[in-house]
């Protein structure tokens, strides 16, 4: 099966200005994840979508970052504007609905906020 | 609430020698637990998983975890370590019950000496 779909893989920006990742999870993952993964630490679980419907935010800046799943598949995360403690690795994983399925994890994006 | 603990940020191993890396959870539930491999510039891979059922897990790469409850612990082992073993190793841990919440130590950085 394919895996987990990410893009870009860098990006460089400076603070103020606007960013988007994009994520397209294995087919059939009704649960999609982002993460941030600050350097040296474990990832941190930003939103939580279980097909098209959003199940945990509680961790999500939602002054700045935004998150969509139209259709319940493809995702999209916009940080706007950005901040230097944003630089981060940008990780998204999609699963199955079934209790204890692991998570797949795309290979990230990695942000740079200059 | 549910939390994971990994003791050891870094651990230093020589070529041959065992691996043990631990991972203590917190649950008020009956737990799943994980744990993943994460290699440089590449998203998180599962190495093994605890659901229910046999307390000892058998993993790929020859990575093995033993499920405790009386002592809350989930460590990860491996007879005789490889130089592609190096890696950062993440524990994490979702309970039963609601939708799968996904929560991830941070990380143990394995360092194998030739």
């Amino acid at each position: 099966e394919a895996g987990v779909a990410q893009s870009p893989r860098y990006k460089i920006i400076e603070k103020r200005q606007s960013v988007a990742f994009w994520c397209n999870p294995i087919s059939g993952h009704a649960t999609l994840y982002w993460y941030q993964q600050i350097l040296g630490q474990g990832p941190k679980l930003l939103i939580q979508f279980q097909n098209n419907g959003v199940v945990d935010d509680s961790q999500l800046p939602k002054d700045r970052f935004s998150a969509e799943r139209l259709k319940g598949v493809d995702s999209t995360l916009k940080i706007q504007p950005a901040k230097l403690e944003d630089s981060a690795v940008y990780l998204c994983a999609s699963s199955t609905r079934q209790e204890g399925s692991p998570l797949h994890f795309g290979n990230g994006t990695r942000l740079t906020v200059t | 609430a549910q939390s994971v603990t990994q003791l050891g940020s870094h651990v230093s191993v020589s070529e041959g020698a065992l691996v043990l890396l631990r991972c203590n959870y917190s649950s008020s539930v009956p737990p799943y637990l994980f744990w993943y491999v994460q290699y440089p510039n590449q998203g998180l891979q599962l190495l093994l998983k605890y659901t229910t059922g046999a307390t000892l897990v058998k993993g790929i790469n020859g990575f093995e975890a033993e499920f405790k409850k009386s002592e809350t612990s989930f460590h990860l082992t491996k007879p005789s370590a490889h130089m592609s073993d190096a890696a950062e190793y993440f524990c994490a841990v979702t309970s039963s019950g609601g939708y799968q919440k996904v929560t991830f130590g941070t990380g143990t950085k394995l360092q194998v000496i030739p």
